[in-house]
C-alpha cells in the first residue's frame, strides 16, 4: 500500500504570495490533517479534513486554508505568505477511528516551503 | 488548553540505553504515543499505550506509564546509531486533537 504522498517536496515563495499544498492519502483513508513544524514549536495543529467536512481547525489565522476532495485527496493555501511562514508542512492520515486499538496517525515526509 | 512537554535535546553512547521522558497535562488523555523521526522525513509511528496500562514492551523498546504523574518514558535498549532521531511525544483523548510535544532530539555517539 502506497504511504501519504505530499507534494511538492520543496517550496521557496517570497512574502504576499501565496501556496498551495498537496496530500494523497493512503488508500482507504478518509481523514487527513495537516500540521506545521518548526524547529522552535514543535508540531502545531492546523486542521483536520474528513469525508469533505472540516472536523476541526487549529489556532491559526485565516490565511491558512484548506479543503478535501471527493477522493479523500487534501489541499493547504496559505495566502499573503509572511516570513514566519517558512516550516515543513505535515499531512497525515487515518482510517476510520478503530475503538480499542487506539488511533494512529500516519505521515508524509512533508513539504519545507521557505519564504523569502 | 492540553500540553505535553519533552527535554529537547539526549546524547547517548551506542550500545547504551536512551531514556527520553514526557509529561502531559490532559487527565482524559486516552492514548499517549511515540513517533519517530528521522532527517527530512515524516513522523512514524513508533509505539502506543492505552490509558489504563502501566508498560507496554516491543522489541527493544519499552513504554512506561504513570498516570497519576502523568508521565509516559520511551526506553531504547542497545541504542545504535539508527535510533538517532527526533522522537515525539503525543497524546489523545476521544473526540480531541492529537497534541504533540516539541520532540526530544537523540544523538547517538560511536
Amino acid at each position: 500500500k502506497a504511504g501519504v504522498t505530499q507534494t511538492p517536496r520543496y517550496l521557496i515563495k517570497t512574502r504576499g504570495q501565496q501556496v498551495t499544498l498537496s496530500c494523497s492519502p493512503i488508500s482507504g483513508h478518509r481523514s487527513v490533517s495537516w500540521y506545521q513544524q518548526t524547529p522552535g514549536q514543535g508540531l502545531q495543529f492546523l486542521f483536520e479534513y474528513f469525508s469533505e467536512t472540516q472536523r476541526n481547525k487549529g489556532n491559526f489565522p485565516g490565511r491558512f486554508s484548506g479543503r478535501q476532495f471527493s477522493n479523500s485527496r487534501s489541499e493547504m493555501n496559505v495566502s499573503t505568505l509572511e516570513l514566519g511562514d517558512s516550516a515543513l508542512y505535515l499531512c497525515a492520515s487515518k482510517p476510520q477511528f478503530t475503538g480499542d486499538v487506539g488511533e494512529k496517525l500516519f505521515f508524509g515526509s512533508g513539504t519545507q516551503l521557505s519564504v523569502l | 488548553g492540553e500540553d505535553v512537554e519533552q527535554s529537547l535535546f539526549l546524547s547517548v553512547r551506542e550500545g547504551d540505553s536512551s531514556v527520553i521522558n514526557c509529561t502531559y497535562t490532559d487527565s482524559s488523555s486516552t492514548y499517549l504515543y511515540w513517533y519517530k523521526q528521522e532527517p527530512g522525513a515524516g513522523l512514524q509511528l513508533l509505539t502506543y499505550i492505552f490509558s489504563n496500562m502501566d508498560m507496554k514492551q516491543d522489541q527493544r523498546l519499552t513504554v512506561l506509564l504513570n498516570k497519576k504523574d502523568k508521565h509516559l518514558s520511551l526506553r531504547i535498549a542497545d541504542t545504535q546509531t539508527g535510533d538517532s532521531a527526533i522522537y515525539f511525544c503525543a497524546e489523545k483523548s476521544y473526540g480531541q486533537n492529537f497534541v504533540f510535544g516539541p520532540g526530544t532530539r537523540l544523538s547517538v555517539l560511536p
